[in-house]
């Protein structure tokens, strides 16, 4: 089975373009995570879906972000215009729906996109 | 705003060496999580803690859970080589509510 995949696995962008970057989630898991690693610090969630609805976007940073998981399947994060401090490592998520059957499910996670913004 | 401290950041210890990685918070957490991340790679779950007080093994790999589910350990006995990479502990703050809060990491080299 295939695993989260995401796209690209590096990006290298001057400040006030655009980038999107792309996750594909396991087959199946209706549940997907956006999480990012900015140098220095910890991994931070940014948004989770539940099919192709928001859950919880509490931790997007501001309106400059926009993501979207258009009939349940991939999801998109867009940056635009692009700053000097979203540069970082992004990752995504995807968890089966446990239904309440067990109190924490298993998130997997993709390999990550790099971002630089120069 | 939920944190998880984790330390040490850094740890270079020899092969066959004993250590232990800690993740404190004043919060408490329905569950903790350690996963471990490879270069070029996303982090990989290795075990999941539910119950306070309660301790899963992993080969050497032993993890703890403390009694108030406010911190945990990971202990490594006779460590080897295989075992170096990033070690990541994760919080989930609510059931239901799956997001994860993660600590800053430890990054761990042992050498042969």
């Amino acid at each position: 089975e295939a695993g989260v995949t995401q796209f690209p696995s590096h990006s290298v962008i001057e400040k006030g373009q655009t980038v999107t970057l792309r996750c594909d989630p396991i087959s199946g898991h209706d549940n997907l995570y956006w999480y990012r690693r900015v140098m220095g610090k910890e991994i931070k969630f940014l948004l989770h879906f539940v099919k192709e609805s928001k859950q919880d976007e509490s931790g997007m940073p501001n309106n400059r972000f926009l993501a979207e998981r258009t009939g349940g399947t991939y999801s998109t994060l867009k940056v635009q215009p692009a700053e000097l401090e979203d540069s970082g490592v992004y990752f995504c998520a995807s968890s089966q729906d446990l239904l309440g059957l067990a109190p924490t499910d298993t998130q997997y996670f993709g390999p990550g996109t790099r971002l630089t913004v120069l | 705003t939920q944190l998880l401290e984790q330390s040490p950041q850094f740890l270079s210890i020899q092969e066959g060496e004993n250590l232990t990685v800690y993740c404190n918070s004043s919060s408490v957490f329905s569950s903790l999580q350690w996963y471990r991340q490879e270069p070029g790679e996303g982090p990989v779950l290795l075990v999941t803690v539910v119950t306070g007080g309660e301790v899963k093994k992993l080969k050497r790999l032993t993890f703890q859970f403390g009694d108030a589910r406010k911190d945990s350990s990971l202990h490594i006995t006779a460590a080897q080589p295989g075992d170096t990479g990033l070690y990541l502990c994760a919080g989930v703050n609510i059931q239901g509510a799956q997001k994860l809060v993660f600590g800053q990491g430890t990054r761990l080299t042992i050498n042969p």
